[in-house]
């Protein structure tokens, strides 16, 4: 029974560029959540999504961040024209739906570098 | 705001000592309480979770207290391993029921180091 997987681990991108990052929900799973994690810091919730919804997206940064969770496929953290400070680690979970408890089971995460 | 912080950054034991690690909470509306375990380069692993309607829960040599009355919330870990040397967060789920409920809001983090 395969764990959430990420891809890929790490990802260099240049000042101005696209990264795409990607999340496969552990098998079972419909909910889907991004964290960003900065050096020696908690994680800090970014998005939650249902295949093709978003639920909430209260700690997206407005511009140049979007996430989708398409009816097929992984979902995707997409950020344009990265500048350094989005340098970061980037970590998915997925749950089944929350009922009274919501354990969420986390990737090992991308790590994102922006030169 | 809502805010879940540790009272300690680092802990260091022994190998077969006890640890605890120690949370606090802001959000009296908070339900739901999570320890997560990351160890270098990984993501979160779940440890144990807790209700806001139970004051104790145990798991296998880890145990999870839930003080509502003052916002506190420890995790003990028996006979401390250096397995066990990681960063432990504490998560909350806050307005659990609303749209943010699947939202986890996570502590700063404590390095518990264990010496052979």
């Amino acid at each position: 029974n395969a764990g959430v997987m990420q891809n890929p681990r790490h990802l260099v991108r240049r000042r101005g560029q696209e990264a795409r990052l990607r999340c496969s929900p552990m098998k079972g799973h419909s909910h889907v959540y991004w964290y960003r994690q900065l050096p020696e810091e908690g994680l800090k919730f970014m998005v939650y999504l249902q295949k093709e919804n978003i639920i909430d997206e209260s700690g997206m940064p407005k511009e140049r961040f979007s996430a989708e969770f398409p009816k097929e496929g992984p979902s995707i953290l997409r950020i344009q024209q990265v500048v350094r400070g989005d340098s970061a680690a980037y970590f998915c979970a997925s749950s089944p739906p929350p009922r009274g408890q919501n354990i969420q089971y986390f990737g090992a995460g991308t790590r994102l570098s922006v030169l | 705001g809502e805010s879940v912080g540790l009272h300690l950054p680092t802990l260091s034991v022994q190998e077969g000592d006890n640890s605890i690690i120690n949370c606090a909470y802001s959000n009296s509306a908070s339900d739901y309480f999570i320890w997560y375990k990351q160890e270098s380069g990984k993501g979160p692993q779940f440890i144990i979770d807790i209700r806001s309607n139970m004051d104790k829960r145990q798991g296998q040599r880890v145990t999870v207290l839930l003080n509502k009355t003052v916002k506190h919330l420890s995790l003990q870990i028996a006979a401390t391993q250096p397995g066990d040397s990681a960063v432990y967060f504490c998560a909350e789920n806050i307005d659990a029921g609303g749209t943010s409920y699947g939202k986890l809001t996570f502590g700063q983090g404590t390095i518990l180091t264990v010496h052979p």
